[in-house]
């Protein structure tokens, strides 16, 4: 069974940083992109960035392009996320999340994990 | 960048009714569209990719359709526990944004 979970989160300053870890388990983690979602209080899904299964492709949204670095370690079958200079408006739960078919570039978000909260206050 | 416009913004309808949700795309995004279920407090789930495909262990009261810019996701039979927000994602090109959302409420 595939199963995600993300860790990391918690309450930081702005212009503070965090880095928020997914550890993955029940599949093959290096034959599949993975996603960065967020969700802030209320509000709907925001796609954040994906890594491709090789890490040669590497996606943004403008929000967070130049503050937010995306990476994995598949001897560690684990995503991360480092996040710099955070604004009040990072603020959000953060999911990890799993393309649906191998080796695809991109494709639907067939497994998530339950999120980490990123809260961005002063 | 490709935008998403998900309608109705929220939905009403009982038990048994069939009830369809649109997404247009500002541009043709090639049947590269993805619907998700969300339920309050937990993450979201893959209802449907490629337009039309079932995802894994989906009810068939599910379907997708569309081609082009314009989609559209159709839950046949509403159930009590089809309440939830719904969301369309492009991954045609990123950012690989999603709709704003559907709130469905079962009467």
């Amino acid at each position: 069974e595939v199963h995600l979970v993300e860790s990391g989160g918690g309450l930081v300053k702005p212009g503070g940083s965090l880095r928020l870890s997914c550890t993955a388990s029940g599949f093959n983690f290096s034959s599949y992109t993975m996603t960065w979602v967020r969700q802030a209080p209320g509000k709907g899904l925001e796609w954040v960035s994906s890594i491709d299964h090789s890490s040669h492709y590497l996606y943004y949204v403008d929000s967070v392009r130049g503050r937010f670095t995306i990476s994995r370690d598949s001897a560690k079958d684990s995503l991360y996320l480092q996040m710099d200079n955070l604004r009040v408006e990072d603020t959000a739960i953060y999911h990890c999340a799993r393309v649906s078919i191998a080796v695809a570039v991109q494709s639907g978000l067939a497994s998530w994990g339950p999120g980490t909260l990123v809260t961005v206050s002063s | 960048d490709i935008q998403m416009t998900q309608s109705p913004p929220s939905l009403s309808a009982s038990v048994g009714d069939r009830v369809s949700i649109t997404c247009r795309a500002s541009q043709d995004i090639y049947n590269s569209v993805a619907w998700y279920q969300q339920k309050p407090g937990k993450a979201p789930t893959l209802l449907v990719e490629a337009a039309s495909r079932l995802g894994p262990g989906v009810s068939s009261r599910f379907s997708g359709s569309g081609s082009g810019s314009h989609y559209t996701l159709t839950i046949s039979s509403l159930q009590p526990e089809d309440s939830a927000t719904f969301y369309c994602q492009q991954y045609y090109n990123s950012p690989f944004n999603f709709g704003q959302g559907t709130k469905l409420e079962i009467k």
